[in-house]
């Protein structure tokens, strides 16, 4: 099994739907990460939490949410969807150290 | 601020060819260098790191070598394998902060 499951893992849907990606971790580690991956731009960190009572915005947080709800869960929402919110949505963990980062496989996100 | 650039792709290169992929860096201080690769329909993997000055991180045949006074941390690897190809990003973090910073990727298609 996994040590970070991402679901789903493609969704399509409509302008203005609310969205949510979920993603969680066996690796026991206190630190998660929501990037967006769009062709040619590389990783974009969308939130951070460094535990469940720490929620952080990264470089591109607007028009998203996020919920730590366990050491092990952190989910992500777009409230009202639009069309350049399509990309490819990655969650991260790390230790402490924050050195190495374990990626899920992704969620690609289509918004029509 | 902080940020990376890598060449851009896609590098196309039949097995057993020589690669390179460059990577340079503008950071202040000391930051930790590291390649992360992106198999087809994966989530990204650290491939290897370098934390300060003069290391050589290496994995998999895969080495780059941090050079502070270039300013770079290029991948290279002596005869690639079609297992090779792959989305490989080169990333930087400094001690303490929050995040990676990611370049754009650069796409390696070796072919038979």
């Amino acid at each position: 099994d996994a040590d970070v499951t991402q679901t789903p893992r493609n969704r399509i849907t409509k302008t203005g739907k609310r969205i949510m990606l979920e993603c969680s971790q066996t690796k026991g580690h206190d630190r998660m990460y929501w990037y967006r991956q769009d062709p040619g731009l590389g990783l974009q960190l969308i939130y951070y939490s460094f535990d469940v009572k720490d929620i952080n915005k990264g470089e591109i947080s607007d028009g998203y949410s996020v919920s730590r709800q366990a050491q092990a869960k952190f989910s992500l929402s777009l409230e009202s969807a639009i069309p350049n919110q399509t990309a490819l949505y990655f969650c991260a963990t790390s230790d402490e150290q924050g050195v190495k980062l374990f990626f899920g496989e992704g969620s690609r996100l289509t918004v029509l | 601020g902080d940020s990376v650039t890598q060449m851009e792709g896609p590098v196309t290169l039949s097995e057993e060819a020589f690669l390179t992929i460059n990577c340079t860096y503008t950071a202040t201080g000391y930051p930790s260098l590291f390649w992360y690769v992106q198999y087809p329909g994966e989530g990204l993997q650290l491939l290897l790191k370098a934390t300060k000055a003069d290391d050589k991180g290496s994995n998999k045949g895969f080495e780059a070598t941090y050079r502070k006074e270039t300013t770079s941390f290029h991948l290279e690897k002596g005869s690639v394998q079609v297992s090779d190809s792959a989305v490989y990003f080169c990333a930087l973090s400094q001690s303490g902060a929050n995040n990676l910073f990611f370049g754009t990727g650069t796409r390696l298609t070796v072919i038979p």
